[in-house]
């Protein structure tokens, strides 16, 4: 069955540091999401993207944060200089359609530890 | 923007019947969707509804009433693995761009 597969399963970095995180889509999806989650919290929505461009995005994703679908595979979450509070886990997911019902098809997530 | 209102937590035994409970608020309305987390994974999608009563699926079952702004997911012949937390969410309006927003979470334990 298809995934979403995001690398690392935990990354851990120093406050100021930049950090990329990696996303593997379901092959034939055209939408792709990020999503945060801290500790014990709610699913924060960050970021959609579509045909190469910024479609959505919270007011959490400001400057600090930008994403990059670099090749016909990948799609990329970027934060500059990371802060205390980024720690969270994020989450990946794509769907194949953006209507209201679209079914987005999350990946296992990677921990961010910013110390 | 839209906010969501579930309860933090619920308890049931093997085999019975629950309801988790979701009200919502938010200008502009384009469905309400369910999705299912166990410990901190890979969030898991249920159900959609879009439109008023019943989505039924399986063991699981989903309502809506848009004129009340609510909605529930219903689970059925409760199994310990359906332990995990459940999520509800809108799509709404925020700041010019439609995004969903998830409620906080209901933890379902399940007992023997």
């Amino acid at each position: 069955e298809p995934e979403v597969t995001q690398t690392p399963s935990h990354q851990v970095t120093q406050m100021g540091q930049e950090v990329i995180l990696r996303c593997v889509p379901i092959s034939n999806h055209l939408y792709f999401y990020w999503y945060r989650q801290i500790l014990g919290q709610k699913v924060e929505f960050l970021v959609s993207f579509y045909n190469n461009e910024i479609s959505e995005k919270s007011e959490i994703f400001d400057d600090q944060f930008s994403v990059e679908r670099p090749d016909g595979s990948n799609f990329t979450l970027k934060i500059r200089s990371t802060k205390l509070e980024d720690s969270a886990m994020y989450f990946c997911a794509s769907s194949s359609t953006s209507g209201e019902g679209n079914i987005q098809y999350f990946g296992a997530g990677t921990r961010l530890s910013v110390l | 923007g839209q906010s969501l209102e579930q309860p933090s937590e619920v308890t049931a035994v093997e085999g019975a019947i629950v309801q988790i409970n979701c009200t919502y608020q938010t200008s502009g309305f384009y469905g309400l969707s369910w999705y299912q987390q166990h410990d901190g994974g890979a969030p898991t999608f249920l159900s959609y509804n879009a439109l008023d009563g019943l989505e039924e699926t399986g063991r699981f079952s989903s309502f809506l009433s848009r004129s009340d702004s609510y909605g529930y997911l219903l689970l059925q012949e409760l199994q310990m693995k359906d332990s995990a937390s459940y999520f509800c969410a809108v799509r709404g309006p925020s700041g010019g761009s439609y995004i969903p927003t998830f409620g906080r979470g209901t933890s379902l334990i399940v007992h023997p």
